[in-house]
Formats: C-alpha cells, structure tokens, sequence
C-alpha cells in the first residue's frame, strides 16, 4: 500500500514569497490533516478535512495560510506571504473514516526554510 | 482537552526495556490514549492506543491505571534502531491530534 506522499520535499525562500505544498493521502482516506512542525517541538494541526470539507481549521492563521481539498483527494497548502517564523516541517497526514482506532498516517514532510 | 506531561529525554541500552510515563491529570471519559514514535526526517508514525488496563501489540505495551492520570508505555529490549522521539497523545475520544514536545529517546550499544 503506498504511503502518504508530499512534495516538494525541501523548498528555500524568502520572506514575503509564497509557497504551495501539495499532499497525496492514502487512497480511500476520507480525512486528512495538515501539521506545522517546528524544530524541537511536536506536530501541530494546522486544518483537518473530511473529504473536502473543513473540520478544523482552529490553528491556521489565515491571514497568510490557506489549504484546499478540491476533490476530496489531493491537498494544497500555502503560505502568502512567508514570514521568518514559518520556517518548520510540514507534515501531511491522512486516516480512514471508520478506522477503530483513528490512526493517523504521515507523509515525510516538506522541509521549510525562510531566509 | 488533556495536557500531557512526559519526560524531555531519556537514556538506554540495547537489550534493555524503557518504559516511558506520560501524566495526564485531566483525562476525559471518553478520552483515549495513544502513542506515536517519530524518526529524524520522518513523520510520526502509530504505535499503539489504549483506554485502560493493559494493552500489548507486536511492538509495545501499554499500560493505564485504573484511574488513568497516567500511562507508560514499554518498549521491551530495546535496539539502536528504536533511538526516536515518542509522543503521548490524549483524546478526544479516539482522535488524536495534540502533540507534545515528546520524549527523546537515545538507545546506546
């Protein structure tokens, strides 16, 4: 079974840029999050979708984060414009609806660094 | 939602068994507990959930006292292989998604 996939898996820019990561779940996953992590620190939720609907989006600053399930599959998300303090990891992770236990799947992460 | 407390880090040696306690105080009813381990450069991956008692699977064992303040889970003989970073997670329900700072655990040969 393929994994959770993320790209780009590094990207470098500077501040005010923007920048768009993309997320592949598992297939048939109805739910999937996004994870900021900064070094040192545990992941945080950023947004959860269940298809292609928010459940969460509590955390996200969305003045300059916004993240899209346009189909219910396939995730972006983006930052505009990047500050400093955005510089983290990216986590993606996707779990099936009806899974007992709610596991979570994580993809490798995209690597941010903000110059 | 709980807040979790766990050790920052800890040491150990192959073939030994560490056990890690996560302190949960203001755990739900119908909160669970789970645990995940986190390799550099990777996301962080299941280990194992339980609601009470104990709890054993391939990898690990978890267990809960009967007024569930607390947890641990156990890692029976350790190799280099398990050195990671291992969160605590608590609710709500079976759904967790607020990670802490973790424990960092170093497995020396």
């Amino acid at each position: 079974e393929a994994g959770v996939a993320q790209s780009p898996r590094y990207k470098i820019i500077e501040k005010r840029q923007s920048v768009a990561f993309w997320c592949n779940p598992i297939s048939g996953h109805a739910t999937l999050y996004w994870y900021q992590q900064i070094l040192g620190q545990g992941p945080k939720l950023l947004i959860q979708f269940q298809n292609n609907g928010v459940v969460d989006d509590s955390q996200l600053p969305k003045d300059r984060f916004s993240a899209e399930r346009l189909k219910g599959v396939d995730s972006t998300l983006k930052i505009q414009p990047a500050k400093l303090e955005d510089s983290a990891v990216y986590l993606c992770a996707s779990s099936f609806f009806g899974d007992s236990q709610e596991t979570q799947y994580f993809g490798p992460g995209t690597r941010l660094l903000v110059l | 939602l709980a807040k979790t407390t766990q050790p920052i880090s800890m040491d150990s040696y192959e073939g030994q068994e560490v056990n890690i306690t996560c302190s949960h105080n203001n755990i739900a009813t119908n909160d669970y507990i789970t645990w995940y381990q986190q390799f550099p450069s990777q996301g962080p991956r299941f280990i194992i959930q339980g609601y009470k008692t104990k709890v054993t699977n391939e990898v690990a064992s978890l267990f809960i006292p009967a007024d569930r303040k607390s947890s641990t889970l156990s890692l029976p003989r350790v190799s280099l292989s398990d050195t990671a970073v291992y969160y605590c997670l608590v609710g709500p329900g079976r759904r967790a998604l607020t990670f802490g700072s973790g424990t960092r655990l170093q497995v020396q040969p």
